[in-house]
């Protein structure tokens, strides 16, 4: 079973529309964290936040926002008034204490295109 | 800091060629890892490193060797490449071992074998 679901594959807004990612994920541990990666045109992850399983605070940095859900499991990025520049595959990731390594489970990522 | 680089960024191979792909990091980072990446899969993990001389399997090691004997590098060898490991690799580091710890990822490598 997938640990990361990011069902939308593929979303296309309008410039100044706001868009949600959503993300799903599954653990049986209460104790856990939860990342968002932007993956622009030129390849490379760029980390965006990095949230524990005891901070269900919501998160806000500029036009992005972050709702953490652990009854639905859920830790969705929205943002707000979308630009051009953040046209990028967006990927959620969980990391589990039980883990041997560092390793994240990564969702298979939402691809947005932002249109002028 | 030049943060975690990767050569080469591009590649071709012909089946059953070898070849190292090269990762290095300069923030004395504790935690490497190579990670590929395929369309549909997201990322998945294919091995570590938790300290020098310290290496471990990931979830798709197959194919694949590595080794660390230094903090800074981490190059992943291809023993006789397969059209299967056709893919972008990605390398990546965190300051210590710990779920907790967020990972810092190279540009990439994409690999393509014919």
């Amino acid at each position: 079973a997938q640990k990361v679901t990011q069902a939308q594959t593929e979303i296309s807004v309008v410039e100044k529309e706001d868009v949600t990612l959503d993300c799903v994920y599954e653990t049986r541990d209460t104790t856990y964290y939860l990342f968002w990666y932007k993956q622009p045109p030129s390849g490379e992850l760029v980390f965006l936040i990095r949230r524990n399983s005891f901070d269900e605070q919501n998160e806000i940095s500029g036009r992005y926002s972050w709702n953490f859900q652990k009854s639905t499991s859920s830790f969705n990025f929205t943002i707000t008034a979308s630009q051009v520049v953040d046209s990028a595959v967006y990927f959620c990731a969980l990391s589990e204490a039980r883990n041997t390594g560092n390793q994240f489970y990564f969702g298979t990522g939402t691809s947005l295109t932002v249109i002028p | 800091n030049a943060g975690v680089t990767q050569t080469p960024k591009f590649q071709v191979l012909k089946t059953g060629q070898s070849m190292t792909l090269q990762c290095a990091q300069d923030m004395n980072h504790e935690y490497m890892s190579w990670y590929r990446q395929d369309p549909g899969m997201g990322l998945r993990l294919i091995h570590y490193s938790v300290g020098a001389g310290i290496t471990d399997q990931g979830e798709v090691p197959n194919g694949y060797n590595v080794s660390r004997s230094t903090t800074e590098d981490f190059p992943l060898r291809l023993l006789s490449a397969a059209p299967s490991q056709t893919s972008v690799y990605f390398c990546a580091s965190s300051y210590a071992v710990g779920f907790q710890e967020t990972q810092y990822f190279g540009p990439g490598t994409r690999l393509l074998v014919l």
